[in-house]
């Protein structure tokens, strides 16, 4: 089966940088994506990882240890439009689909 | 870009009545759509995988019987939930995906959502 962990709140003040982890167990690989969603919104796409390493991307940027089944998501110079819901998601058992974890909610405040 | 709609944004429904959730993509031509089922606080549970042409794929768990999935073109699949009760109330979103196996990327759309209440 398939299962990923994330905190399920974390919060921060802006300007500050945040990490958000996300650990997985999955049979097979294909990689690993985060989704920002806000509240009653569709999720919108941030990062995809594939192969070991950093990938920076503006003031948000992605790690992925595959090895480990580790990935965070790094948020920096934090603005208060950054307060939502994170997901970190992997591709399923079946190689057809997205599986999502639980979400992280943050919230940035002045 | 990539644009993918749902229809209606919201409906309010008496409990044992169906109610028709459409999901188009605007853009693009949409091998394959999911259909997720969020409640509140809670992460996107994928409901169905629907590949135009064919039968939508269920997971475990999910009612194929009331949840009907029909994925009739390449720019438009449906959600029927029959008979609804109010422990079906959630938000519904659907996504769309250019590629005819799973996304790469940013290959993956979602369509904004669809809050449904059961009465």
């Amino acid at each position: 089966g398939q299962n990923i962990d994330q905190p399920t709140e974390m919060t921060a003040t802006e300007g500050a940088i945040v990490q958000i982890n996300c650990t997985y167990q999955t049979s097979g690989f294909n990689g690993l994506f985060w989704y920002q969603q806000h509240a009653g919104e569709a999720p919108t796409f941030l990062s995809y990882n594939v192969l070991d390493g950093l990938e920076e991307k503006g003031r948000f940027s992605s790690f992925l240890s595959r090895s480990k089944g580790y990935s965070y998501l790094l948020l920096k110079e934090l603005q208060m439009k950054d307060s939502a819901s994170y997901l970190c998601a992997v591709i399923n058992q079946a190689g057809t689909a997205l599986i999502f974890g639980k979400g992280t909610t943050l919230s940035v405040s002045s | 870009g990539a644009v993918v709609s749902q229809h209606p944004s919201w409906v309010i429904c008496k409990s044992g009545t169906s109610v028709k959730i459409e999901c188009r993509s605007l853009d693009f031509q949409a091998t394959t759509m999911f259909w997720y089922r969020q409640f509140p606080k809670q992460s996107l549970m994928l409901m169905a995988t629907s590949n135009e042409g064919s039968k939508a794929t269920y997971e475990q768990g999910v009612e194929k019987d009331k949840f009907l999935i029909n994925h009739a073109s390449l720019t438009l699949s449906t959600l029927t939930v029959t008979s609804a009760h109010p422990e079906d109330s959630s938000f519904y979103i659907c996504s769309a995906s250019k590629r005819g196996v799973v996304p790469r990327g940013n290959e993956q759309f979602f369509g904004p959502g669809t809050r449904l209440t059961v009465l």
